[in-house]
């Protein structure tokens, strides 16, 4: 059974842009969570999508978006980027319809560097 | 609001030594706890999971307890081995997962 998978793997932007990052769940899966992981910061929670519906999120500004498809696959937007977005992003899934219950299975990430 | 501590933030020890790793946690109220171990650059691997009804879970060299009520997780592990060098994190599930800062751990061979 395939993992999951993110694309692309890496990721270099500038100011001022935007990015979309995708992710695709292990097949049977429904919850899509976001997280991002900087040194500083460490892993803090993005946002969890379920049946194409945001269920939960984190403190992170507007900028940050999210969508998730019919087939569970998921993208993550980031508009206006800033330095500070510089970081690696990680996607997770799960079975069950909450995903905070269920163990969750991450990709490898994206590592998005803004310049 | 919950906050998960790690201690200590990194740990090095030789080859073939039982090992203890700790989480703390603030509030109790929580559905389960998670460990995960992260390699360089990498994404997380899900080590064991434990509900907030269950005591402990045990997986090969790996044991994690849980007790809620003095908001404390171990992770052991016994009979380390090289490969078991990378940062360990654990992570309390309320209405997310909460994460600590982690364990980074190097077995000297």
């Amino acid at each position: 059974k395939a993992g999951v998978t993110q694309t692309p793997r890496y990721l270099i932007k500038t100011r001022g842009q935007q990015v979309t990052l995708s992710c695709s769940p292990i097949s049977g899966h429904r919850s899509v969570s976001w997280y991002q992981q900087t040194p500083g910061q460490g892993l803090q929670f993005l946002f969890e999508y379920f049946s194409e519906t945001q269920r939960n999120k984190g403190n992170f500004p507007g900028r940050f978006s999210g969508r998730q498809f019919s087939n569970s696959r998921s993208e993550m937007n980031v508009s206006t980027l800033e330095l500070g977005d510089s970081a690696l992003y990680l996607c997770a899934s799960s079975r069950s319809g909450q995903a905070f219950t269920d163990t969750q299975y991450f990709g490898p990430g994206t590592r998005l560097t803004v310049l | 609001k919950q906050e998960v501590t790690q201690i200590p933030a990194a740990l090095s020890v030789p080859e073939g030594e039982n090992l203890v790793l700790n989480c703390s946690f603030t509030d109790s109220a929580i559905y389960n706890l998670q460990w995960f171990r992260q390699d360089p650059g990498k994404g997380l691997t899900s080590l064991l999971l434990i509900q907030s009804s269950q005591r402990e879970q045990t997986s090969g060299r790996l044991n994690a307890s849980l007790d809620k009520s003095s908001g404390r997780s171990t992770l052991y592990i016994a009979a380390s081995q090289p490969g078991d060098s990378a940062t360990y994190l654990c992570a309390v599930g309320t209405y997310k997962y909460i994460f600590g800062t982690g364990t980074r751990l190097k077995v000297l061979a």
